[in-house]
């Protein structure tokens, strides 16, 4: 299975500042059509995992601007340009490319 | 607007069976993958299986495979889980949900919580 890295696992932000998690896959995630399936999902205390960004850099409908994915291969970064109280929470990436489909260990976000 | 609402959750002792349902709408259904992902308490998160629009093609993980069978009824708009052989490391919430690699248009229920325990 491909096994995803993430770090840091803990993550204490100061409110307007801007905030990054990295995220390690074992393999290349590049699919045989040339696409990246490596999405990123935040969930908030209480609630069920919402995705936020799909194949590396795509942002769903709804998701603020201050989002952002990058990455190729085996080495993606999500950013928050500046942390609001509502981005609290943990973060997950995730592959799709190969099955099994995997998920990081998660980062908790917190407001310092 | 899209729902996905699971039922089918609760206390079950090990070595028992659970079916899990998955009712869906706001979407079309019949066209969709569908899957079953789940948390267990305090954990990360696992993508238990997938099945195709016309349940021609299923995806388990291994940890789940002999013992799981995923299905649906797109007549009805569900989707389900029977778990045989349940363990105590099979409790966990579980996630219906219809994926979308390619799009923005990937949907989480709200889940409901299995507990395994004698």
């Amino acid at each position: 299975d491909v096994v995803m890295t993430q770090s840091p696992l803990s993550l204490p932000v100061t409110l307007g500042q801007p905030a990054s998690i990295s995220c390690r896959s074992s393999q290349s995630l590049v699919y045989s059509d040339g696409n990246t399936f490596l999405n990123w999902f935040q969930q908030r205390p209480g609630q069920s995992p919402r995705r936020l960004i799909y194949k590396v850099s795509n942002r769903d409908s709804g998701v603020p601007d201050r989002f952002s994915g990058s990455g190729s291969g085996t080495d993606f970064t999500l950013k928050i340009s500046r942390v609001e109280a509502e981005d609290v929470g943990v973060y997950f990436c995730m592959q799709g490319t190969h099955w099994p489909w995997t998920f990081g260990q998660g980062t908790k976000v917190e407001i310092k | 607007e899209v729902q996905l609402v699971e039922s089918g959750g609760g206390l079950v002792q090990p070595g028992g069976s659970l079916k899990l349902s998955c009712a869906a709408s706001g979407f079309t259904f019949s066209t969709s993958w569908m899957s079953w992902i789940r948390q267990a308490p305090g954990r990360g998160l696992e993508w238990v299986a997938n099945i195709k629009q016309d349940g021609s093609e299923k995806h388990y993980v291994d940890s789940v495979k002999g013992r799981f069978t995923i299905s649906r009824d797109n007549a009805e708009n569900s989707l389900y889980l029977q778990m045989n052989s349940l363990r105590a490391e099979d409790t966990a919430v579980y996630y219906c949900a219809r994926p979308s690699r390619s799009s923005s248009s990937e949907y989480w229920g709200q889940g409901t919580l299995v507990t395994v325990s004698s």
